[in-house]
């Protein structure tokens, strides 16, 4: 069974950085395009980015493109968020999670997720 | 990056059915059989119960069904038990290559 596990997260002030990791255990990591989700608290679920798995194509929400970089190491089996720039409305719990494969066919959904870590932006 | 829209809440008894729908655009489930719904439960991260619309991945009871009608998917989720009491999300892929989540209903087994 495929398990992702999230780190990174914490306190930082406002205009602070952070980077969040995400290491996947073992499975074809490479092969899979990998998101990042958010949740403000009591709030609903946003998609934050999403990269491909040979990181030819990355994606952001408009809320945090040009501040949030997306990335990912296939040999670490790990995919990283390096946030910028953080905003109070940052404050969430981040998940990553990996694209929906049946078979060979690979769909828009993601499964499985991580358990998320929780970033907070306050002063 | 406009989210899609869901109903805050909706309610059952166990055994009756209920349906949350979720409205888009022709930019997203308008154009695209690519709408996923998710379930959570509180202090978990969401679970994945059906994906292209009306594909269940193995492992979730065919209690769960979806549809799609031009810009509004749908879930309905039938025979209903006390676990299936959860916060419900739609999502789906864009013509922009991004993801769009509804807001979220939460579901009541009374």
């Amino acid at each position: 069974e495929v398990h992702l596990v999230e780190s990174g997260g914490g306190l930082v002030k406002p205009g602070g950085s952070l980077r969040l990791s995400c290491t996947a255990s073992e499975f074809a990591f490479s092969s899979y395009t990998q998101a990042w989700f958010r949740q403000a608290p009591g709030k609903g679920l946003e998609w934050v980015s999403s990269i491909s798995g040979r990181s030819d194509y990355m994606f952001y929400a408009d809320s945090v493109r040009g501040r949030f970089t997306i990335s990912r190491d296939n040999a670490k089996k790990s995919l990283y968020l390096q946030l910028n720039s953080l905003r109070p409305e940052d404050t969430a719990v981040y998940y990553c999670a990996t694209e929906y494969c049946s078979g060979d066919r690979c769909t828009t959904a993601f499964d499985p997720w991580g358990q998320g870590t929780l970033v907070t932006v306050s002063s | 990056q406009s989210a899609l829209t869901q109903p805050p809440s909706v309610s059952g008894s166990p055994g009756q059915s209920v349906t949350i729908s979720c409205t888009g655009t022709s930019s997203d489930i308008g154009n695209y059989n690519h709408v996923s719904w998710y379930q959570q439960t509180p202090g978990t991260a969401p679970k994945f119960i059906i994906y292209e619309v009306f594909n269940r991945p193995s492992g979730v009871p065919d209690r769960f069904s979806g549809s799609k009608s031009g810009n509004t998917a749908s879930l309905t989720i039938s025979g209903l038990q006390p676990e299936d009491d959860a916060d419900y999300y739609c999502s789906s892929h864009t013509s922009t290559n991004t993801w769009v989540f509804g807001g979220g209903t939460k579901l009541t087994v009374l």
